[in-house]
């Protein structure tokens, strides 16, 4: 079975800092992909960067990097230059396939950033 | 705009009664999702279709029923069954096939059971 691990409930950044969120991940299959998405207090899910597990180079998109370390089985996303803005929480996810053949998404517990001004 | 609706944005329901959440995409996406989302947790998979009138059951399924009669419409009821039904429940839409099969989620419907 596979599984995502995000250790840090919670977490506090000062504002134009650099924060990490971990994600570990445990699968079989050599060929998986791994997401971040953002939540804010709204609700809504808000994709931010993908890391395919045959890419070579670490995904960006544009503050968010993605710290692909696949010996380690980690994902962590960097947020770069931190605002008010991000203050939300953060949920790696991995893609599974099902039994018939399609995908779906398994998510972590997530982590609560809260970032100061 | 493309994108995903979901309504209502709350519900709120008696014990003992049947709701239907809606969930529609203007996104010509082919698969469908619907996720339930409990206080300080990431989410489950409660019901997925890759293709009209076609779905499958996710981890959570139990309580649940859905419907795919139309591409653009993922409607699911919260049936009786479902015994702790309160909840934030997250539709989302993706593009079928290929590795690469990022979701995109509608803004959610919180349903509490009084």
């Amino acid at each position: 079975a596979q599984k995502i691990t995000q250790t840090q409930p919670g977490m506090f950044v000062q504002e134009k800092e650099a924060v990490t969120l971990d994600c570990t991940y445990d699968t079989s299959d050599p060929s998986y992909g791994l997401f971040w998405y953002k939540q804010p207090s709204s609700g809504e899910m808000i994709f931010l960067i993908y890391q395919g597990s045959y890419d070579q180079q670490n995904a960006t998109e544009g503050r968010y990097s993605l710290n692909f370390q696949k010996a380690r089985k980690s994902a962590n996303l960097v947020i770069s230059a931190s605002q008010l803005g991000d203050s939300a929480m953060y949920f790696c996810a991995m893609r599974e396939p099902t039994m018939d053949s399609s995908y779906k998404l398994i998510f972590g517990s997530g982590t609560r950033l809260l970032v100061r001004p | 705009d493309g994108g995903i609706t979901q309504s209502p944005k709350y519900l709120f329901r008696k014990e003992g009664q049947n709701v239907t959440l809606s969930c529609e995409q203007n996104l010509n996406h082919d698969a469908m999702y619907w996720y339930r989302q409990d206080p300080g947790q990431g989410l489950r998979l409660i019901y997925y279709s890759q293709i009209v009138n076609d779905f499958q059951k996710g981890d959570i399924a139990e309580g649940y029923s859905v419907s795919r009669e139309k591409k653009e419409s993922f409607p699911l009821t919260v049936t009786s069954a479902q015994k702790n039904p309160t909840a934030f429940y997250l539709c989302a839409s993706a593009t079928s096939g290929g590795m690469y099969n990022e979701q995109f989620f509608g803004p959610g419907t919180r349903l509490t059971v009084l």
